[in-house]
């Protein structure tokens, strides 16, 4: 099992809908969640972090966290065109105490 | 507020051959940390720095690949000698304290090993 997968996508998602990303992993005691977006060509770019079990909203996207399943989730509402990327999700190994990133989902907003 | 800056920003080498990546962090910051992103893949976290101490380095190939921070700003990369499994990007972040939280990106130096 991988440490922290993510469907590798793409993901085609109509403008103006909901795109919703998926993100398991699988140290059961890790504390800390981040999602980054990465445009192609470009570095990562922090756009979620979260802590608590529940939903975290800032603008149009949501993360959304269960430990007890060992899944997070990044909501993006009201999709645009820009929004095309592909979105890493990481996780804080309590373990090892070290930062793990998934190989990524590919994003795409059609008009 | 200037980001982290990288250079070279793209570099083609042969197998074998020697190479090093240069990383100045946002001023302030005391944790840098050096990523390879092999294509397709996410970072992969090659070691991190708190000011000019090691924090973690469990996952750098220490036969070919070395790092220092001297004086705790501006960091090196280097790897000697490449193989072709080194070709990626090699990203360096930094952060203002120990956690992980709002890690800033460098734009990162594509390497190509032929």
């Amino acid at each position: 099992q991988k440490e922290v997968e993510q469907n590798s996508g793409p993901l085609s998602v109509p403008e103006g809908a909901i795109a919703s990303l998926n993100c398991t992993y699988s140290d059961r005691g890790s504390q800390s969640f981040f999602w980054y977006r990465q445009y192609s060509g470009k570095s990562p770019e922090l756009i979620m972090s979260i802590y608590s079990n529940g939903d975290k909203e800032d603008g149009r996207f949501t993360a959304q966290l269960n430990k007890a399943s060992q899944y997070v989730s990044l909501l993006i509402r009201d999709s645009q065109p820009s929004d095309s990327a592909t979105y890493l999700c990481a996780v804080i190994y309590s373990s090892a105490s070290k930062i793990i990133f998934g190989s990524g989902t590919r994003l795409s907003i059609r008009p | 507020e200037a980001g982290v800056a990288q250079s070279p920003r793209y570099k083609i080498i042969e197998k074998r051959q020697s190479v090093a990546f240069w990383c100045n962090p946002i001023s302030g910051h005391a944790t840098l940390y050096w990523y390879q992103q092999i294509l397709g893949q996410g970072p992969k976290l090659l070691i991190q720095f708190q000011n000019n101490g090691v924090v973690d380095d469990s996952q750098l190939p220490k036969d070919r690949f070395s790092a220092e921070r001297l004086k705790g700003v501006d960091s090196t990369l280097k790897i000697q000698p490449a193989k072709l499994e080194d070709s990626a990007v090699y990203l360096c972040a930094s952060s203002p304290s120990t956690t992980y939280n709002e890690q800033f990106f460098g734009p990162g130096t594509r390497l190509t090993v032929l």
